[in-house]
């Protein structure tokens, strides 16, 4: 079946530190990626997304994410955490074909001063 | 540009009332996607529009729940009757042309409670 896991429900990082956010896809063939960020009361803002080519994909916000296909990992990063990072993020995966979006279930980040 | 309007932001309900939310989304975008979002989870897509059409609507609750989008612009999500389960953020989405890979713009959210 065809799922979006996300292993980390919650992760404390100081501010400074690097931060790495894990997700994992089961599809036939390699979807298309997101992540999205979502801040207390708000709604989701997509962070990057990946469609083929290169790899590494650059995003807003200083996030950056990293495919591997063999592993079927997407995992988001950031070498400098800021205190407004804090909020919950999401990993999505459209499926190309049914052009539907499935969400991880995600992970809350707490930034510690 | 203006973003995906939601109204109300919050609102609270006993069960088997009846409630409706509203979507206002991104001028000219042709898709507009209902999802939930139970707490500790991901948005669950209920029903995509295209235009005024129908393209999925496999997660609706049918029996409670119904979605209209007239005139191809904005859209009305109802629940009727409520149960306690069906508290959760309700979040609109449209994207452009409802096409692989597009990005999907987010509304704030109505955050339902149901007692």
């Amino acid at each position: 079946a065809q799922s979006v896991t996300q292993p980390d429900i919650h992760i404390t990082v100081s501010e400074g530190a690097s931060l790495e956010l894990r997700c994992n896809y089961s599809y036939g063939a390699t979807p298309y990626l997101f992540w999205y960020v979502q801040s207390p009361g708000q709604g989701l803002q997509l962070l990057l997304k990946y469609f083929s080519g290169d790899t590494l994909v650059q995003g807003i916000k200083g996030f950056e994410a990293e495919f591997k296909r063999s592993q079927s990992s997407f995992n988001l990063r950031k070498p400098s955490v800021h205190w407004s990072d804090a909020a919950e993020y999401f990993c999505a995966v459209d499926g190309r074909g049914d052009y539907k979006l499935s969400f991880g279930a995600g992970t809350t980040v707490t930034v510690r001063a | 540009e203006a973003g995906v309007a939601q109204s109300p932001r919050y609102k609270i309900i006993e069960k088997r009332q009846s409630v409706a939310f509203w979507c206002n989304p991104i001028s000219g975008h042709a898709t507009l996607y209902w999802y939930q979002q139970i707490l500790g989870q991901g948005p669950k897509l209920l029903i995509q529009f295209q235009n005024n059409g129908v393209v999925d609507d496999s997660q609706l609750p049918k029996d409670r729940f119904s979605a209209e989008r007239l005139k191809g612009v904005d859209s009305t999500l109802k629940i009727q009757p409520a149960k306690l389960e069906d508290s959760a953020v309700y979040l609109c989405a449209s994207s452009p042309r409802g096409q692989g890979g597009e990005t999907q713009y987010f509304g704030p959210g109505t955050r339902l409670l149901v007692l």
